[in-house]
């Protein structure tokens, strides 16, 4: 098993340009989060899936992002017309769980995005 | 309102001191809790974590926490810390709803090591 991996680690852009990143969650999770984590914070939560459906989404995620999870694979999260403040640490995690059930989160490396 | 607190921005050891770093939640269930590090640039790794049962759970590295219903804390502890300690530790609860975990982190507290 090689964990959960993302793509690319280390993106910079400037702004009003529009990114996207990838996650590979462990094979057979079900279940798939991103994390948005800005210097000196903990993460915070921006969505989940479960397979291909998008179940939450926070208010933290604007009009300008968007995630995907097709066929309950990979992820993508993309961010149209990138701002400053979008500048942070993209954290993917991946779990398996029965329905109505809890699970342990295990997570990517991140991708860092600087946006000039 | 759901949330954790890491009183401790920074903590700084001696190499093969003991090390408890605290955590306190605000969770109005049952709370599924787990402490995760970071070493700078990367993911987070789970150390441990605590669903139900026994509430001294045992954890990788030789990392151990304890379970306090009347504290709402989840401390971490070690008995003695090695220099590749040196890290980031986040304290988070499982916000259980809807029949998944969002985690709710910490801000944090930042480990460092003297030799």
């Amino acid at each position: 098993d090689t964990g959960v991996s993302q793509d690319p680690r280390h993106k910079i852009t400037k702004r009003g340009q529009n990114v996207t990143f990838r996650c590979d969650p462990i094979s057979e999770h079900n279940r798939l989060y991103w994390y948005r984590q800005t210097l000196g914070q903990g993460p915070e939560f921006l969505t989940y899936f479960q397979n291909e459906a998008q179940l939450e989404k926070s208010r933290l995620l604007s009009d300008r992002f968007s995630a995907e999870r097709p066929k309950g694979s990979f992820s993508t999260l993309e961010i149209q017309r990138t701002e400053q403040g979008d500048s942070a640490m993209y954290l993917c995690a991946s779990s398996f769980g029965l329905a109505g059930g809890t699970d342990t989160q295990y997570f990517g490396p991140g991708t860092r995005l600087t946006v000039l | 309102a759901q949330s954790v607190t890491q009183p401790d921005i920074h903590i700084t050891v001696s190499e093969g001191a003991s090390l408890e770093l605290r955590c306190n939640y605000s969770y109005g269930a049952t709370p599924y809790l787990f402490w995760y590090v970071q070493s700078p640039g990367q993911g987070l790794q789970l150390l441990l974590k605590y669903f139900s049962g026994d509430t001294l759970v045992q954890g990788i590295k030789g990392f151990e926490a304890e379970f306090k219903r009347s504290q709402s804390s989840f401390n971490l502890r070690k008995p003695s810390v090695h220099w590749s300690d040196a890290a980031e530790y986040f304290c988070a609860v499982g916000a259980f709803s809807g029949g998944y975990n969002k985690l709710i982190f910490g801000a944090g507290t930042r480990l460092a090591v003297h030799p």
